[in-house]
């Protein structure tokens, strides 16, 4: 069982929709949430960054942590087609020998079409 | 602010070269640096985590002597990929870790550099 796992979707969404992205973890030890955006050939693009549990709203970004259940959302409102790309969820502990080092989801494929 | 550059974005090599490639923090200083490498539709994997000042700590499967790294300052890390070889080709990605402590909790990614070796 991978630590992190993330539906790879292809996901395709009208303009306009609601969407939600989720990631599920095993390691109790993660303290720190992030979710990253990377369109093709590019490197990953920080969207979403949250520490424990709760919630965090950036504009049209809303990302969830719910430690009990050991499951991240981001949902992204009102949805264009330049939000068409991966996104990544990401996770690390607090510190100890593998500070800074992120555990990756796989992954989910977006397209947002006019 | 938080940028990370790569250069260069895209090299073709001849089998058997070796080629570097340069990560630096553009308006932070960072000790700490990782190396990604990743495939096609697939998310990211560690190759090895760079820090200033001392030895890269290599995953798990991940040939030091063929991919070295030299963090020689606190704004740049290179990755020598020796002797390459067509498998080699691939995305790779750097990140780097702020020393600052207010934006310390995460990695800012670098653009990546797409290596093609022929």
């Amino acid at each position: 069982q991978k630590e992190v796992e993330q539906d790879p979707g292809p996901l395709s969404v009208p303009e306009g929709a609601i969407v939600s992205l989720n990631c599920t973890y095993s390691n109790s030890a993660f303290q720190y949430f992030m979710w990253y955006r990377q369109y093709s050939r590019k490197g990953p693009e920080l969207l979403m960054y949250t520490y424990s549990s709760g919630n965090k709203e950036d504009g049209r970004f809303t990302a969830q942590v719910d430690k009990s259940s050991k499951y991240i959302s981001l949902f992204i409102r009102d949805s264009q087609p330049s939000d068409s790309a991966t996104y990544l969820c990401a996770m690390r502990g607090a510190g100890g020998t593998s500070y800074g080092k992120l555990t990756f989801g796989q992954g989910t494929i977006l397209t947002v079409h006019p | 602010g938080a940028v990370v550059s790569q250069h260069p974005s895209r090299v073709i090599c001849k089998s058997g070269t070796s080629v570097k490639i340069e990560c630096r923090s553009l308006d932070f200083q960072a000790t700490t640096m990782f190396w990604y490498r990743q495939f096609p539709k697939q998310s990211l994997m560690l190759m090895a985590t760079s820090n200033e000042g001392s030895k890269a700590t290599y995953e798990q499967g991940v040939e030091k002597d063929k991919f070295l790294i030299n963090h020689a300052s606190l704004t740049l890390s290179t990755l020598t990929v020796t002797s390459a070889h067509p498998e080699d080709s691939s995305f790779y990605i750097c990140s780097a870790v702020p020393d600052d402590s207010n934006m310390r909790d995460t990695q800012y990614f670098g653009p990546g550099t797409r290596l093609t070796v022929l």
